[in-house]
Order: structure tokens, then sequence, then C-alpha cells
């Protein structure tokens, strides 16, 4: 099993630019997140989908749109990017169950200019 | 709101030296408590976890927790460091009303001197 999978590792932008980060994961889970992590401020949760269909917000959603496009994956989109966005970006996994621990993925480190 | 506070930003120790990294939440209800572990240029990884029973949980590599459900804290513990414990570790909690939510703390910051 590949676990939690992102695409891509890298990527520089311009400001106003689009992307979409792209997951996956290969464990069956029915819930997954995306989050953000800045030096000092941890991990901050952007979106959530707790299964297939559903999406709701985290923490600090403002810029942000995802797709829970099946069971499997789970994209975010930028759609104009902002300097402010810059950072490392984590997609992460869970069956659902409630004792249930998260799987991370490798992360995509996103610059801005 | 819900919230985990971790409020050592960057703790420095020498090898051999004993840890203690605190980790506070703010919820009344029943929770489930975590330590993750994210070492250099790598991915978050469970260090340990504490769903209900004994709150001495255990985890990998030597590292220990204890739950406190009248401070609501769970501090992570180890007697003695290693260079390789070089790391940041975050708290994370899952309150049982909200089981997909997951709240993180800032995380702490380990640098172990040779």
């Amino acid at each position: 099993n590949a676990g939690v999978t992102q695409t891509p590792k890298f990527q520089v932008l311009k400001t106003g630019q689009s992307m979409t980060l792209q997951c996956a994961q290969d464990m069956n889970h029915n819930s997954m997140y995306w989050y953000r992590q800045d030096p000092g401020m941890g991990l901050r949760l952007i979106y959530y989908s707790a299964s297939e269909g559903t999406t709701d917000k985290g923490e600090v959603p403002n810029g942000y749109n995802v797709s829970r496009l099946n069971k499997r994956e789970f994209s975010l989109r930028l759609e104009s990017a902002a300097p402010s966005q810059t950072s490392v970006y984590f997609c992460a996994s869970r069956s659902g169950l409630l004792q249930e621990t998260q799987y991370f993925g490798p992360g995509t480190r996103l610059l801005v200019l | 709101a819900q919230s985990v506070s971790q409020h050592n930003h960057h703790v420095i120790l020498s090898e051999a030296a004993s840890l203690e990294l605190g980790c506070n939440y703010s919820y009344g209800g029943t929770v489930n408590l975590f330590w993750y572990v994210q070492y250099p240029g790598q991915h978050l990884q469970l260090l340990l976890k504490y769903f209900s029973g004994d709150p001495l949980v255990k985890g990998i590599k030597g590292f220990e927790a204890e739950f406190i459900k009248s401070k609501f804290s769970f501090n992570l513990r180890k007697p003695s460091v290693q260079w390789s414990d070089t790391a940041e570790y975050f708290c994370a909690v899952t309150p049982y009303s909200s089981a997909s939510k997951i709240i993180f703390g800032s995380g702490t910051r380990l640098s172990i001197r040779p």
C-alpha cells in the first residue's frame, strides 16, 4: 500500500495563478483532511471531508476550495494564489472510526511569489 | 472554541537529559489524545495515543504520556533523549462529539545537542 500520496511535491506560483493539489489514499478511509503548516503555527486545518460526498470548513478555509472526487481522492484548489498561501500543505486520511489515527502524506511545498 | 496549547515552542536538551513536553486542551467532554512527531524533512507520524483505560500510555522509541483529566493535560515524556529525537512534536485532540475533527497544537521543536 502506498498510504497517502500527494502531488506535486514542490510548486512555485505567481500571485493570481491557480492550481490544484492532489491527494489520494489507498486505505479505504472515510475521512480526509487538508492542513497547512507554517513556522510557529503548527498544523491548521483548511478543509476536511468526513465521508465521500461531504466537505466542511476547518480553521482557515478562505482562499481555498476542495473536492472529494471519490472515496480515494480529495483535492485542494487555490483559485487565485496569494503570497500568504506560501506554506507546506499536508493531506491526511483516517478511517473515520473514533479511535483511529490519521495518516499523513509527504506534503507539498508551495511558494507563491 | 476547542483548542490545544503547547507552551514550549522550542526546547533544547543535551543527550541523556530527561524530556517533558506540555500539552493542554480546552474541551469539557470526552476526548481522544495523540502525540505526533515530525522528523526533519518528513511527514507526521504517530508517536502514541490515548483512548481510555490506563492514563499512562507508552509509545514508540521510549516515549510515554500521561493523561491527567483534572488538568486537561497530556504531557509527553522520555527519561533519556537521544540526538535522533530531534524533531517537532505535535499534540492533538479529537472530541468524542466530533469524531472527524482533529485539533492540533502549534508544535514544540526539540533540539538535542550531541
